[in-house]
């Protein structure tokens, strides 16, 4: 079974700050995806990373993809309030249609 | 986003009743999920269909029961429920089973919040 271990579990900032927050694993995989859930709403994907070292950026949020493609890390600079959510990574392996979830890392910005 | 829609949002029911959640994809997508969300796990895979046929059963007890009857609609119909099955059911769709890199993207719905009593 791949596990996709999300650090850290809890993150409570104020608006401004900058934030790092990890998704790790022992396995390789084909893609990661990145989601943020809003309370009673369903994950919505950020961005998918697929190659090895590859790194994204969707305006204030960078992502990247480890080299050996086991890990990714999700940088936010200068949180707003609006970024407060569940940020949940996805793992999906080559030849398993079945996708990894993390438990995710719930954020709170603070205006 | 209004691609994949889930009705209803919220639901309540007693350990005795039947009822069926509800999931629509506008997307074109050919195949479709179902996932429980529990606090404090990761999301838990129920149900894969592909092209209306099912791929996958996750061990999951037999007071869920899915359907498919088309590549756009997918219910789960429920049963005599346990109070610890309360949880944020979420349907997915993708364009085709995720496990290939150009695909590998799923579309969530809202999801159901059930609570059984």
């Amino acid at each position: 079974t791949q596990l996709l271990e999300q650090s850290p579990q809890f993150l409570s900032i104020q608006e401004g700050e900058n934030l790092t927050v990890y998704c790790n694993s022992s396995s390789v995989f084909s893609s990661l995806q990145w989601y943020r859930q809003e309370p009673g709403e369903g994950p919505v994907l950020l961005v998918t990373v697929v190659t090895g070292g590859e790194v994204k950026k969707l305006k204030r949020l960078t992502f990247q993809f480890g080299d050996a493609r086991k890990d990714s890390s999700l940088h936010i600079t200068a949180a707003q309030p609006g970024d407060t959510g569940l940020y949940l990574c996805a793992g999906a392996k080559g030849g398993s249609y079945i996708p990894t979830f993390g438990r995710g890392t719930s954020l709170i910005v603070h205006p | 986003e209004t691609g994949v829609t889930q009705t209803p949002r919220h639901l309540v029911m007693g350990m005795t009743n039947k009822k069926s959640l509800k999931c629509e994809q506008h997307l074109g997508h050919n195949a479709m999920y179902w996932y429980k969300q529990s606090a404090k796990k990761p999301l838990e895979l129920m149900f894969v269909y592909s092209l209306e046929e099912r791929v996958e059963n996750n061990s999951v007890p037999s007071r869920f029961s899915p359907e498919c009857p088309n590549s756009s609609h997918l219910f789960l119909h429920l049963h005599t429920l346990q109070p610890e099955d309360s949880a944020l059911y979420l349907c997915a769709s993708s364009p085709t089973l995720v496990g290939r890199p150009s695909t590998d993207t799923q579309y969530f719905g809202p999801g159901t919040r059930l609570t059984v009593l």
